[in-house]
């Protein structure tokens, strides 16, 4: 099955810097959304995004929705700690009553202090 | 409110023996997923139920994977007969509404 295209596949960044990672695919989507996954527990939402060029924030968290509808990036300000785990991407198609959620590979981010 | 549980937490077994996994999803959620991570990649959806009704299970390996969810609340996911490749973790998901999931702390699978 199709995997969204994660980038950087892993950072090392220090306490307080800013984080940027996107995510691209060859298909549209509907709705993108941005999940975290701290090591031995499964994702957890941050962002979903519903509208091509939408822009939305949740705390120190920024995503937007790529005007072609088949890519979106994340943005995290003034990293902590806790900010790490890994990033997912996700894409969603609705069809019908099956609305498929496809993943991307994944950014691992690590937060030194 | 209490979240998708799942167990066991862990499971090791030789290939070609069987396993299974069971999921209770929050109270009310319609809809159940089974996902498949393997170590590295983003989860890959098996399995999408609404109520007792399978949606969409386009990419489970049929001939080796069957799951059900016979009262359209818990769900099991077997196995059967399992495969090196087949080590993962497999992780529930729950849905009432919209777009938010909410996962399971998942099972993880060896196989030896």
């Amino acid at each position: 099955g199709q995997q969204l295209n994660q980038s950087p596949q892993s950072m090392f960044i220090q306490e307080g810097e800013d984080v940027s990672m996107n995510c691209t695919s060859s298909s549209i989507f509907n709705t993108w959304l941005w999940y975290k996954q701290d090591p031995g527990e499964g994702p957890v939402l941050l962002i979903a995004l519903y509208k091509a060029g939408e822009l939305t924030s949740n705390g120190r968290l920024t995503a937007q929705f790529g005007i072609t509808r088949k890519d979106s990036f994340l943005n995290i300000s003034a990293s902590i700690p806790s900010d790490v785990g890994i990033y997912f991407c996700a894409g969603q198609k609705n069809t019908g009553t099956a609305s498929k959620l496809t993943f991307g590979t994944g950014t691992r981010l690590q937060v030194t202090l | 409110e209490a979240g998708v549980a799942q167990s066991p937490r862990y499971k090791i077994i030789e290939k070609r023996q069987s396993v299974a996994f069971w999921c209770n999803p929050i109270s009310g959620h319609a809809t159940l997923y089974w996902y498949q991570q393997i170590l590295g990649q983003g989860p890959k959806l098996l399995i999408q139920f609404q109520n007792n009704g399978v949606v969409d299970d386009s990419q489970l390996p049929k001939d080796r994977f069957s799951a059900e969810r016979l009262k359209g609340v818990d769900s099991t996911l077997k196995i059967q007969p399992a495969k090196l490749e087949d080590s993962a973790v497999y992780l529930c998901a729950s849905k009432q509404t919209g777009e938010k999931l909410f996962f399971g702390s998942g099972t993880q699978l060896s196989v030896l």
